[in-house]
């Protein structure tokens, strides 16, 4: 059963760098690393995806070591509004059947002024 | 963003009465699934398709049923609700899934209370 592990909970100062890493010790060779964002009463949005080491856009970077048995998510600067719960997902549906699909309780980040 | 549809946004029933959520999509997405999002829980994944009459079950599929007739429409339904039922629900979309490289987008949820 694919399962992905992440911190429960963050907090953070505007203007800080933010690091959230997510462990998942079983990943296949096939399966991507996808992260989404989620704020109150919306869906959760895709930020970032990547499979081994380095990935950045506008928003985030991802860092995936050689053993792509965890990954991490670097949010530069961040401000109040990316307070949000971030999940880590690995793989797909047909990656593996709806094991794939299992988000987790994602990382509550709090950024405080 | 992607063009997803839930309706309604906010239902109110009571237990025992049968219930339809209706997820309307306008990418032509092939991959459409139904999760619940309960505190403590995240999101689990009820049911997806892939394809037109292809569905499977999800994580927790148990007292509840889906139906694909079109591309672009997957309905929810519970049968008989109940109050364990009580959570709010999310449609999302993929492009394809046969890769795991493809996100999906979703809708913004509908906040359904069995009384």
């Amino acid at each position: 059963l694919a399962k992905t592990t992440q911190p429960i909970s963050m907090d953070s100062y505007e203007g800080q760098e933010v690091n959230i890493t997510c462990s998942h010790n079983n990943i296949a060779t096939n399966d991507y690393i996808t992260w989404y964002q989620q704020f109150p009463s919306q869906g959760p949005r895709f930020i970032i995806q990547g499979y081994k080491t380095k990935v950045t856009n506008e928003v985030a970077s991802l860092f995936i070591p050689a053993d792509r048995k965890s990954s991490t998510l670097s949010l530069p600067r961040v401000s109040l509004s990316d307070t949000a719960v971030y999940y880590c997902l690995v793989g797909g549906p047909f990656s593996g059947g709806y094991n794939k699909l299992i988000f987790g309780a994602g990382t509550r980040l709090a950024v405080h002024p | 963003d992607a063009g997803i549809t839930q309706s309604p946004r906010h239902k109110v029933t009571e237990t025992g009465t049968p219930v339809t959520l209706r997820c309307h999509q306008t990418e032509n997405h092939r991959y459409m699934y139904w999760y619940r999002q309960d505190p403590g829980h995240g999101l689990r994944l009820i049911h997806y398709s892939y394809g037109v009459k292809d569905t499977d079950k999800g994580e927790v599929s148990d007292g509840y049923s889906v139906s694909r007739s079109k591309t672009e429409d997957f309905l929810l339904t519970l049968e008989s609700a109940t109050s364990s039922q009580t959570s709010v629900y999310f449609c999302a979309i993929s492009e394809s899934g046969e890769y795991s490289n493809q996100p999906q987008h979703f809708g913004d949820g509908t906040r359904l209370s069995i009384l």
